[in-house]
C-alpha cells in the first residue's frame, strides 16, 4: 500500500499568517497516464471532507486563491497564503494513483 | 446542485450485519464510479470500496470478504452491505462521487455512523 506522510501534525498559526502542510509518498504518485492523482480536503469541526486541491495544484470550484497546491513525485504541498479562522479544521491529502490512501491529517488551529 | 444523503447507520452487536444507502441527485447517478470511505472514531480518512458505473466493485482489504457494495440505478443510489461486524468497524461511514476521474471524491455526502458494540 502506498502511505501518505504528513507533517506537521499539529498547525498553530497566527491569523493573517501564511501555513503550509507537506504530504511524501512512499512511492511516486505518477500514474501511467501521466498524471498525479493527489488530491486535498478540509474537514472542518463536524462537517465531512471537502476536496480543495485535485491533482495536484487544480483549485476545486469556490476554493478562495489563498489555498494553493504543489508537488511532483512523491513530495506535495498544500500552502494557505493567509490563514482565516474559517480555516481551523483537518487537512488530509489523498492519493488515487495506486488505489487509494489518506494521509495522517494535520490539524490546523489559531495560535 | 449535485448531492449525496447516507443513512442506515446504527448501534449494532460484533458479528452482525447492517446495511448502509447512499442516495445520489443532481448528476447522472448510472453513470457514476462511487467511493465508500470511513472514518473511525479520533482516526483519519479509510477508504474501504469502490463500485463503477457498469457495477464492477473494488474493495480494501480490512472489508474484502465481509462487505459488499451494490448500486441501484432506478434508484440512484448505492449500498454498502456489512456482515459480520467488528468493534473495529466501528466509524463514520461516507460515501463520495467520482466526478470527473477515479478516486477524485470530489462530493461527500454527511455521513452515518455506524457503532459496533456488545
Amino acid at each position: 500500500d502506498v502511505v501518505l506522510t504528513q507533517s506537521p501534525l499539529s498547525l498553530p498559526v497566527t491569523l493573517g499568517q501564511p501555513a503550509s502542510i507537506s504530504c511524501r509518498s512512499s512511492q511516486s504518485l505518477v500514474h501511467s497516464d501521466g498524471n498525479i492523482y493527489l488530491n486535498w480536503f478540509q474537514q472542518r469541526p463536524g462537517q465531512s471532507p471537502r476536496r480543495l486541491i485535485n491533482k495536484v495544484s487544480n483549485r476545486d470550484s469556490g476554493v478562495p486563491d489563498r489555498f494553493s497546491g504543489s508537488g511532483s513525485g512523491t513530495d506535495f504541498t498544500l500552502k494557505i497564503s493567509r490563514v482565516e479562522a474559517d480555516d481551523v479544521g483537518l487537512y488530509y491529502c489523498m492519493q488515487g494513483t495506486h488505489w487509494s490512501t489518506f494521509g495522517q491529517g494535520t490539524r490546523l488551529e489559531i495560535k | 446542485e449535485a448531492q449525496l444523503v447516507e443513512s442506515g447507520g446504527g448501534l449494532v452487536k460484533p458479528g452482525e450485519s447492517l446495511r448502509l444507502s447512499c442516495a445520489g441527485s443532481g448528476f447522472i447517478f448510472r453513470a457514476a464510479w462511487m467511493n465508500w470511505v470511513r472514518q473511525s472514531p479520533g482516526k483519519g480518512l479509510e477508504w474501504i470500496g469502490r463500485i463503477k458505473a457498469g457495477g464492477t466493485t473494488d474493495y480494501a482489504a480490512p472489508v474484502k470478504g465481509r462487505f459488499s457494495i451494490s448500486r441501484d440505478n432506478s434508484k440512484d443510489t448505492m449500498y454498502l452491505q456489512m456482515n459480520n461486524l467488528k468493534t473495529e468497524d466501528t466509524a463514520v461511514y461516507y460515501c463520495a462521487w467520482d466526478g470527473t476521474f477515479y478516486f477524485d471524491m470530489g462530493l461527500w455526502g454527511q455521513g452515518t455512523t455506524v457503532t459496533v458494540s456488545s
